[in-house]
């Protein structure tokens, strides 16, 4: 089936610091979208990307969706304390079937 | 605006016992969708629906039936629990044509 391959896993970094991430897949999408999980609480969306090379912003956040379609990056500037979760792409499958990366864990320290 | 709504938020069960996890949403969304989340893992799908009376199995159906039998409701059912069933169960539904997911808050199972 259909797979997001999305690293790193897992990331430990210093308050201040930039982060960097992304999901690869060898399927095509026509969407990426990015979810952030906070301790306790289900996914919530962060940033919807919808046409290939689309590099879209919100606050400290950027996306980008690959021009080939088979990737997304996403950025943290200056990180902060509350940053700190599981951040998951995601992209949409067949009827319905929603396919999620495996996520990366976010650890700040301040 | 209530969204997606998930009952019990936790609940402890004996091996061998059964429950239901109920979910249910006021988007009018058509896709319903069950996932498990292991401690320090990611979303695994379990079943999901495209609209009432259809659903699909996902990546890990074993051990859970759901139904459909309305837009608004989606509940998971376990008939014999057991242990590798301690997980996080989360509920979603996204509108016909869309992608972004609205979650519940999630159940958090333990069994014992």
């Amino acid at each position: 089936g259909q797979q997001l391959n999305q690293s790193p896993q897992s990331m430990f970094i210093q308050e201040g610091e930039d982060v960097s991430m992304n999901c690869t897949s060898s399927s095509i999408f026509n969407t990426w979208l990015w979810y952030k999980q906070d301790p306790g609480e289900g996914p919530v969306l962060l940033i919807a990307l919808y046409k290939a090379g689309e590099l879209t912003s919100n606050g400290r956040l950027t996306a980008q969706f690959g021009i080939t379609r088979k990737d997304s990056f996403l950025n943290i500037s200056a990180s902060i304390p509350s940053d700190v979760g599981i951040y998951f792409c995601k992209t949409g499958g067949s009827q319905g079937n929603l396919i999620f990366g495996k996520g990366t864990k976010l650890s700040v320290k301040p | 605006n209530a969204g997606v709504t998930q009952t019990p938020k936790f609940r402890i069960l004996k091996i061998g016992q059964s429950m239901t996890l109920q979910c249910t949403q006021d988007m009018n969304h058509n896709y319903m969708y069950w996932y498990r989340q292991d401690p320090g893992m990611g979303l695994k799908l379990i079943y999901y629906s495209v609209g009432a009376g259809i659903t699909d199995k996902g990546e890990v159906p074993n051990g859970y039936n759901v139904s459909r039998s309305t837009t608004e409701d989606f509940p998971l059912r376990l008939e014999l629990a057991a242990p590798s069933q301690t997980s996080v169960y989360f509920c979603a539904s996204t509108p016909l044509g869309g992608t972004e997911a609205f979650f519940g808050q999630g159940t958090r199972l333990t069994v014992v």
